[in-house]
Parts: C-alpha cells; structure tokens; sequence
C-alpha cells in the first residue's frame, strides 16, 4: 500500500501568512494527488485534483504541486474561513489512501 | 445541483450487521462511479472502497480491513449506493460518506455522512 506523509501535522498562523503543507508519498504516484479542506462537523470539499489543477469554485489562493513523491498544498494569504484541516489523497492505485491530514489553527 | 444523502447510521453492537445507503440527485446516477470513506471520531479520512458504474463493468475495490466483511452495490433504478457491513467491529465506529468520483479518480462530491456507532 501507499503511505501518504504529511507534514506538518499541526501549524498556527495569522491571516495573511503564506501557508505550505507537504505530502510525501512512499512510492511514486505520477501526479495522482488530490487535496482536501475539511471544517469542524462538515464534509471534506474537494481543493486540488491532479496535483496542481484548482477545482471549479475554489479560491486562486489555493495551488498545488510537485509529482511523483513529493507534493506541496500552498494557501498564499491565508483568509479567516481556512482555518480548517487539509488532507492529501492518492489515487495512483488501489488501495486509495490519504495523509494524516494537518490542521491550520489561528496564532 | 448534486446532492448526496446518507442514511442508515446507528448503534449496533460487536458482531452485527447493518446497510447504509446512499440516495444521489442531480446527475445521472448510473453513469457515476461511486466511493464509501470514513473517518473515525477524532481521526483522519480513511478509504473504504469505490464501485464503478456498471457499464464498465460495476467493479468493486475495498480497503483491507473491511474487505470480506463490507459489501459495496448500488441499485441505478434507485439511484442508491449501498454499504453492507457485516460482522462489525468496534473500530468500525465512524462518520462513513459516499462520494461520486470525477474524472474516474477524483472524489469531487460528498454527502453529509452518516454515524455508525458499534458498541456493546
């Protein structure tokens, strides 16, 4: 199976701030990588397919990339409503798995 | 709009069964190719498998640790997706969604998810 590291598990910023989260796959994935944001008691919203393709109706602010084994999620100016957690999820091959996920909390 | 709604969640004790559904609207159903993920209270996203539509077959894949217990189907005349879970386990606790997938690889959608709770 392939396992997704991310890093870091846990980062604190202030709106404003460039946020980077990293994902690590254990074998190479081409750019099968899709990123999620979840809040509190809600579904996961679909961010980033395709390592580095925005999906419809999310913010400019949001961009992926990298391939292979290494893939980066970056937020340029973080705004209020992203304070959530993002997971990373490959889709190379079955069985499908996701990152631990990291959590963006308010400094 | 595609909207997906998940039903059937409950408490169930160690060793019993129970099906969730799942009832999409919006998009053509039969055409989807569907996905069931949990996450655990407290936990991170877990995959616990995917059906493709039938007219490529309706193949099934699961996760390792559901795999023989979990079934996934779908009824297209219902527009349902189906998850029966047999002899369930106290860390099949979870949140379970269904989801339709976009591009044959991408879980663009999910429902609101629904609240299994297996516990004597």
């Amino acid at each position: 199976d392939i396992q997704l590291t991310q890093s870091p598990s846990f980062l604190s910023a202030s709106v404003g701030d460039r946020v980077t989260i990293t994902c690590r796959a254990s074998q190479g994935i081409s750019s099968f990588l899709a990123w999620f944001q979840q809040k509190p008691g809600k579904a996961p919203k679909l961010l980033i397919y395709a390592a580095s393709a925005l999906h419809s109706g999310v913010p400019s602010r949001f961009s992926g990339s990298g391939s292979g084994t290494e893939f980066t999620l970056t937020i340029s100016s973080l705004q209020p409503e992203d304070f959530a957690t993002y997971y990373c999820q490959q889709l190379n091959s079955y069985p499908l798995t996701f990152g631990g996920g990291t959590k963006v909390g308010i400094k | 709009e595609v909207q997906l709604v998940e039903s059937g969640g409950g408490l169930i004790k160690p060793g019993g069964s129970l099906r969730l559904s799942c009832a999409g609207y919006g998009f053509i159903f039969s055409n989807a190719w569907m996905s069931w993920v949990r996450q655990a209270p407290g936990k991170g996203l877990e995959w616990v498998g995917r059906m493709k539509s039938k007219a490529v077959g309706g193949t099934i894949d699961y996760a390792a640790p559901v795999k023989g217990r979990f079934t996934i189907s779908r009824d297209d005349a219902e527009n349902t997706l189906y998850l029966q879970m047999n002899s369930l386990k106290t860390e099949d606790t979870a949140v379970y969604y269904c989801t339709t997938v976009w591009l044959g690889y991408y879980d663009s959608e999910w429902g609101q998810g629904t609240l299994v709770t297996v516990s004597s």
